[in-house]
Formats: structure tokens, sequence, C-alpha cells
């Protein structure tokens, strides 16, 4: 079954403590990126990967990081939480780069304390 | 930035009735989609509009485009319970890499 798998789907958390959301894709898409979700915000573009090793800056890249290794995989990681950063987070996956149809995960929902 | 911005935020109509929504947007584009979420789940791709059409068609999804006035509008006729979540535009601009934007989304609420 094609599918986007985020883990974990919950976690609570401190400020200050390392942690990265997982994403994999089974699809084998060139394009790959995050997103939060705030509410009254829609969802906003954190980083965005056109391949391995390609990644670049959404709008709201302050505060992550992601990587690139292999092209099914794309994690986004939080070096040092801040509770502004507790929010609903989506991982996307498309077969086109230049636009198109993205495939999302269900989501992970992260509070940080 | 935001790019799309849907009109209405929040719709509730009855059963059977049409639902309009709207989505304006600022900068030029490839491509517009639009997308449905059920409450806190993973957002559905519905149907992708490219800039030079005009009008698109879905099953019950009616989609128009209108590059001049920088605006969309999804119609979903004979709405039905099972309808009810909210809707998303998205816009596919070139800025040198490729961005998918999103607007806030519009909440559709269907009586049965």
């Amino acid at each position: 079954e094609a599918q986007v798998t985020q883990n974990p789907r919950y976690l609570i958390t401190v400020t200050g403590k390392k942690l990265t959301v997982t994403c994999s894709q089974n699809m084998n898409h060139e394009y790959m990126s995050w997103y939060r979700q705030d509410p009254g915000l829609g969802l906003r573009q954190i980083y965005y990967s056109m391949n391995v090793e390609v990644t670049d800056k959404g709008d709201v890249p302050e505060g992550y990081k992601v990587s690139r290794k292999e092209k099914r995989n794309f994690p986004l990681i939080l070096e040092s939480p801040s509770p502004n950063q507790t929010s609903l987070y989506f991982c996307a996956s498309s077969f086109y780069v230049e636009g198109g149809e993205l495939f999302f995960g269900e989501g992970s929902r992260l509070t940080v304390l | 930035s935001q790019q799309g911005e849907e009109d209405p935020q929040a719709l509730s109509i009855q059963e059977g009735e049409n639902a309009t929504m709207n989505c304006s947007y600022k900068t030029s584009i490839n491509n517009l989609q639009w997308y449905r979420q059920n409450s806190g789940r993973g957002l559905v791709h519905l149907i992708l509009i490219r800039s030079n059409e005009r009008e698109k068609h879905s099953g019950r999804l009616r989609v128009t485009l209108d590059t001049s006035k920088k605006s969309s509008s999804l119609l979903i006729t004979a709405s039905r319970a099972a309808d009810t979540a909210s809707y998303f535009c998205a816009t596919d601009e070139d800025t040198g890499g490729f961005k998918t934007i999103f607007g806030a989304g519009t909440r559709l609420f269907v009586k049965a």
C-alpha cells in the first residue's frame, strides 16, 4: 500500500530535549516536505527536499533541521524544542518536484512543556 | 507567507445543498490544488487545476480558476454529511525550488 509513515504519532516532551520525528514514503517520490499546522494558520511549510541531499527552507524553518540521506526518508529534527513548537506536524511527498499531488502522513502531534 | 486564503472560514449547510468555497492567492502559480482534511487527520488530495485551465470536474466536485483575479472556487454539489471536513486550497509556486503553500482552510459542516 502506498503510504507516508510518520513516527511518533503523539509525543509529549520537555523544553530542550532533542527529538526526531521520522518520515518514510514507499512511493519512490522525489519531493518531500514538512508542514506544521496550527489553529487559524493552516499549514505552514518548514523544510522541503527535491531529492537526496537537496533540502531547502520553507516559511518557518527556525528551530528545525532536516536531512535527506536516502530517497525514502526525511526526518525532522528539533535540536532544542521550545513550547512554541507545540503543533501538529505533517510529512508529505510527491512524485513531481515541480508541484502536484501531495501524499500526506497521518500527522505527529507534539507537545513541548 | 500565506498564499491561499479561503473564504468563508466556516460554512454550515443542509445535506443535499451545494457548498461553495473560494480561494484567493497573491503570486503567479503553476497549479492550484484542493485538499480535504477530516478532523486532525492527514490531508487528502481532491483535485488539481493547472494555470492554463479554467474549469475542472471530478465526481461531485467542480473547480474553477481565474488567473486574472488570482482566485479559485470549489463547488461540492448535493453535499452529504460525510463531506463534513476542512477544505484547503494550495498553490504551487516556482521560487527556484518548488513550494506548495496552503491557505488556512474552510471548515464545512453538513447537517443530516
